[in-house]
């Protein structure tokens, strides 16, 4: 696709459920990140993929998050047991191997727990 | 661990007027330093960046001073219109082994009419 692609762009789940989001990042971007916003914060990272390096899991919250990545394409976000604090709008990004490269965007999934 | 220290939180600049936007690292192998704008309900979108061999980059109304000795660089943005209103993060890269982008705490900007 021609950017970051998010989905769903809206959850509502019920606390304690699990819920699973995806990135689909712009193809040939080795990196990429998860970031967690609340309403009217900051961007907090979560956890960055980077070629096949080891991803750098340091801005998890806790062991209920977790983030899978595919080679260089397809990344899921799980959140298990959810609590309400965990709403937020999560976004993705993704860049070229390298110091001077942009980071691009997605959406984001604004996650409600009810 | 806030390794880009961003300020203020937020501005309110009149139409016309200077915004500055200033952050500090502590970090010296950094050595990219870009600036991102998000409007409401958007991923936020690379604004202007520099390199630190520079001091000063400008493009249109936006401006990045650099200070490399103080380990400070400011965004100004000239003649500031009520479309400037965002939340801009500055933000430093890492270009040794992980070259991992980590932002600012953000800003809100309210330009009024």
């Amino acid at each position: 696709g021609a950017g970051v692609s998010q989905s769903p762009s809206n959850k509502v789940t019920e606390k304690g459920k699990d819920v699973e989001l995806r990135c689909d990042p712009i193809s040939g971007h080795t990196a990429l990140y998860w970031y967690r916003q609340r309403l009217g914060q900051g961007l907090e990272f979560l956890i960055y993929f980077q070629g096949n390096s080891a991803p750098d899991k340091s801005g998890l919250p806790s062991d209920r998050f977790s983030a899978e990545r595919t080679g260089e394409s397809v990344s899921t976000l799980t959140i298990q047991r959810t609590q309400q604090e965990d709403s937020a709008v999560y976004l993705c990004a993704s860049s070229f191997w390298g110091a001077n490269t942009e980071a691009f965007f997605g959406q984001g999934t604004r996650l409600t727990v009810v | 661990q806030q390794q880009v220290k961003q300020s203020p939180q937020s501005l309110i600049v009149q139409k016309g007027g200077i915004s500055i936007i200033n952050c500090a690292y502590e970090n010296t192998a950094f050595d990219y330093f870009p600036w991102y704008q998000q409007f409401p309900g958007k991923g936020p979108a690379l604004l202007i960046a520099i390199r630190p061999d520079v001091s000063e980059k400008k493009e249109g109304r936006f401006t990045i001073s650099f200070n490399k000795s103080a380990k400070q660089f400011s965004l100004h943005i000239m003649d500031s219109q009520p479309g400037d209103s965002a939340t801009y993060f500055c933000a430093a890269v890492d270009g040794g082994a992980t070259n991992k982008l980590i932002f600012g705490t953000g800003t809100l900007l309210a330009v009024q009419p």
